[in-house]
C-alpha cells in the first residue's frame, strides 16, 4: 500500500496566520489526493480533491497544490473556524485508499 | 438533503460477528462506488473497504481483508459491512462515505459522510 505521510503533526498558529500543511506519498500517486477537515466531534469534510480542486462551498482562503509524492494544504489567512485536523489522503489505488496521521490545527 | 446514516453498530466479544447498515438518501445511489472509513478513539481515520456502483469492484484493507465483507442493495438505497471474527484492535467509529466519483475527477475520494456508528470489541 502507499504510506501517506503529514507534517506537522501538531501546528500552533494564530487568527490572520497563513498556514501550510505537508503531505508526503511513498510513490507517485500523480494528482490523485484529497484533502479533509476535521472537528472534534463530527465527520470529515472534503475540502481539496484532484490536489488542487476547491471543493464547492469550501472557502477560498483554502488551496492546495503539488503532484507527484509532495502536495501541500495552505490556508491563507486562517479563520477561527479553521482550527481542526486535517488529513490528506491518496486515492491513486482503489483497492487501497490511504489516509495521513493528520494535522491538528490549534491556537497559539 | 443528501444523507448518509449508519446503524447497527455496539458493543460485540472478540470473535464475534456483527453487521453494519448505511441508509442514503437525496442522491441516485446506484450512480456512485461507497465506503466505509473507521477512526479508532482518538486515532486517525483508516479507510476500511469500497464497493463500486455495480458491485464489479471491491477492495480491503489488508487489516480486514478475508473478516469483513462489503456489500449493497441499490434497490434499498443500503450499504453494508458484514464484520466476522472481530478484534480488539476493530474498535472504533464506522463512517460510511460516498465516492465523490466522476465529480471529483476520478473515483476514491469521499464527498459525503454519515455521522457514524460506534463498534466496541471487548469481553
Amino acid at each position: 500500500d502507499i504510506q501517506m505521510t503529514q507534517s506537522p503533526s501538531t501546528l500552533s498558529a494564530s487568527v490572520g496566520d497563513r498556514v501550510t500543511i505537508t503531505c508526503r506519498a511513498s510513490q507517485s500517486i500523480s494528482s490523485w489526493l484529497a484533502w479533509y477537515q476535521q472537528k472534534p466531534g463530527k465527520a470529515p469534510k472534503l475540502l481539496i480533491y484532484k490536489a488542487s480542486s476547491l471543493e464547492s462551498g469550501v472557502p477560498s482562503r483554502f488551496s492546495g497544490s503539488g503532484s507527484g509524492t509532495e502536495f501541500t494544504l495552505t490556508i491563507s489567512s486562517l479563520q477561527p473556524d479553521d482550527f481542526a485536523t486535517y488529513y490528506c489522503q491518496q486515492y491513486n489505488s482503489y483497492s487501497g485508499l490511504t489516509f495521513g496521521g493528520g494535522t491538528k490545527v490549534e491556537i497559539k | 438533503e443528501v444523507q448518509l446514516v449508519e446503524s447497527g453498530g455496539g458493543l460485540v466479544q472478540p470473535g464475534r460477528s456483527l453487521r453494519l447498515s448505511c441508509a442514503a438518501s437525496g442522491f441516485t445511489f446506484d450512480d456512485y462506488a461507497m465506503h466505509w472509513v473507521r477512526q479508532a478513539p482518538g486515532k486517525g481515520l483508516e479507510w476500511v473497504s469500497g464497493i463500486s456502483w455495480n458491485s464489479g469492484s471491491i477492495g480491503y484493507a489488508d487489516s480486514v481483508k478475508g473478516r469483513f465483507t462489503i456489500s449493497r442493495d441499490n434497490a434499498k438505497n443500503s450499504l453494508y459491512l458484514q464484520m466476522n471474527s472481530l478484534r480488539a484492535e476493530d474498535t472504533a467509529l464506522y463512517y460510511c462515505a460516498k465516492d465523490c466519483g466522476g465529480d471529483c475527477y476520478e473515483e476514491g475520494a469521499f464527498d459525503i459522510w454519515g455521522q457514524g456508528t460506534m463498534v466496541t470489541v471487548s469481553s
